[in-house]
């Protein structure tokens, strides 16, 4: 089974460029999770997808950052404009719907540099 | 939504000694999980603990957990330099997502 695909693994752009990350979660998995993992901290999840609908994005700070999963499988997160903070690692997870355990499948993340 | 708080921060040993990590939380949960993440790498499950079980082990992994208590620990046996990596729990109940705390980590010296 192939795991969670991310790209591109490393971007570094100026503040106020915009950046778009993608991923492409286990194939059947209807739950998809993008996380900002900022430096000697845990994951922070950004927003969480069923399919195509968001079901949780009250952390996404929305006037920079979008995301979309229009057919349901992968996803994009965009940052536009990119600020010095937004330095981190995106990481996306997902998992099957219907897991009683919850457990989360990571691609290998995203890192950004914002100079 | 509950985050997990793992303890020490960090951890320095010598390869071949057993590295014991805790989580506490504060509300009830159906099951608790432990991530590792490498360096430069996405978070892998290692093992889940539901809440009517008290002790489970995966090879060199033994987890316990204490409901009354509200916590968990993690005990890597003979540990190796592979091993070197950020330890993260993650209390779960339904309808709740994962709040993940700043992790453990555990650093295995050759």
């Amino acid at each position: 089974e192939a795991g969670v695909a991310q790209s591109p693994r490393y971007k570094i752009i100026e503040k106020r460029q915009s950046v778009a990350f993608w991923c492409n979660p286990i194939s059947g998995h209807a739950t998809l999770y993008w996380y900002q993992q900022i430096l000697g901290q845990g994951p922070k999840l950004l927003i969480q997808f069923q399919n195509n609908g968001v079901v949780d994005d009250s952390q996404l700070p929305k006037d920079r950052f979008s995301a979309e999963r229009l057919k349901g499988v992968d996803s994009t997160l965009k940052i536009q404009p990119a600020k010095l903070e937004d330095s981190a690692v995106y990481l996306c997870a997902s998992r099957t719907t219907g897991q009683v355990t919850y457990e989360q499948y990571f691609g290998p993340g995203t890192r950004l540099t914002v100079t | 939504s509950q985050q997990g708080e793992e303890d020490p921060q960090a951890l320095s040993i010598q390869e071949g000694e057993n590295a014991t990590m805790n989580c506490s939380y504060k509300t009830s949960i159906n099951n608790l999980q432990w991530y590792r993440q490498n360096s430069g790498r996405g978070l892998v499950h290692l093992i889940l603990i539901r809440s009517n079980e008290r002790e489970k082990h995966s090879g060199r992994l033994r987890v316990t957990l204490d409901t009354s208590k509200k916590s968990s620990s993690l005990l890597i046996t003979a540990s190796r330099a592979a091993d070197t990596a950020s330890y993260f729990c993650a209390p779960w109940n339904y309808g709740q997502n994962f709040v993940f705390g700043p992790g453990t980590r555990l650093s295995v010296l050759p």
